[in-house]
């Protein structure tokens, strides 16, 4: 069956320090990526997708950037952290094509301090 | 690109009334619409879908309706229980990327 991992589960960082997610999936093959946030009692802004390695869609501006350097591996990177960054990080993932079935990973809560 | 529009974005129901949570959405090629259940501090969960070649879809005391040419769709809470409490977002996929709504956060009163 198909899993998704995403660590660490909580994170607290100083404005201005860098940051790494990790997100893998396993269990299959080629799947669409995404990377999602969450502000305290908000809803789930799209930042990130990827149909298949090295093929990244960013959906708004800011100082985050994504990598999938393997088929089930996506990262959710910032060289210099905001105090506007601190948010409920969510991977996941479906099958394509279609979109259908997404599953999330248990996410990051990270703060900026 | 898509946007979806979430109403109430919060619903008070007493124990054992329904709930009826609306989306609407503008991507006319958008084809899947799932439904989420996000519990305080966790992850959203499925918790039923639909297909833009279906019309309405019930799994026991939840059901969704779309509305392909008015691109609406609504999810419906019958007999609502006090562990339905939770935020619930709709959703629209067109195969590439999903777009949420707001949420809905959905009390319900023993």
């Amino acid at each position: 069956s198909q899993t998704i991992h995403q660590w660490p589960a909580t994170l607290v960082q100083p404005v201005g320090s860098p940051l790494s997610l990790e997100c893998t999936v396993e269990g299959t093959s080629n799947p669409n990526l995404y990377w999602y946030r969450q502000a305290a009692g908000r809803g789930l802004q799209l930042l990130f997708y990827s149909v298949g390695i090295g093929q990244i869609s960013s959906e708004v501006p800011q100082n985050l950037s994504a990598s999938r350097p393997q088929d089930r591996q996506f990262i959710l990177s910032s060289k210099k952290l905001l105090l506007s960054d601190s948010g409920f990080y969510l991977c996941a993932w479906s099958v394509p094509p279609g979109g259908y079935g997404y599953t999330f990973g248990s996410g990051t809560r990270l703060t900026v301090v | 690109g898509e946007n979806v529009e979430q109403h109430p974005s919060t619903l008070s129901v007493q124990e054992g009334d329904s709930a009826v949570i609306k989306c609407t959405y503008s991507d006319s090629a958008s084809n899947y619409f799932p439904w989420y259940k996000q519990e305080l501090g966790k992850r959203p969960q499925l918790i039923i879908d639909i297909r833009s070649n279906v019309g309405e879809k019930k799994d026991q005391r939840i059901a969704v309706t779309l509305n392909k040419t008015a691109k609406h769709f609504s999810l419906h809470i019958t007999e609502t229980q006090p562990e339905d409490s939770a935020v619930y977002f709709c959703a629209a996929s067109n195969g590439n990327d999903m777009r949420f709504g707001a949420g809905t956060r959905l009390t319900v009163k023993p």
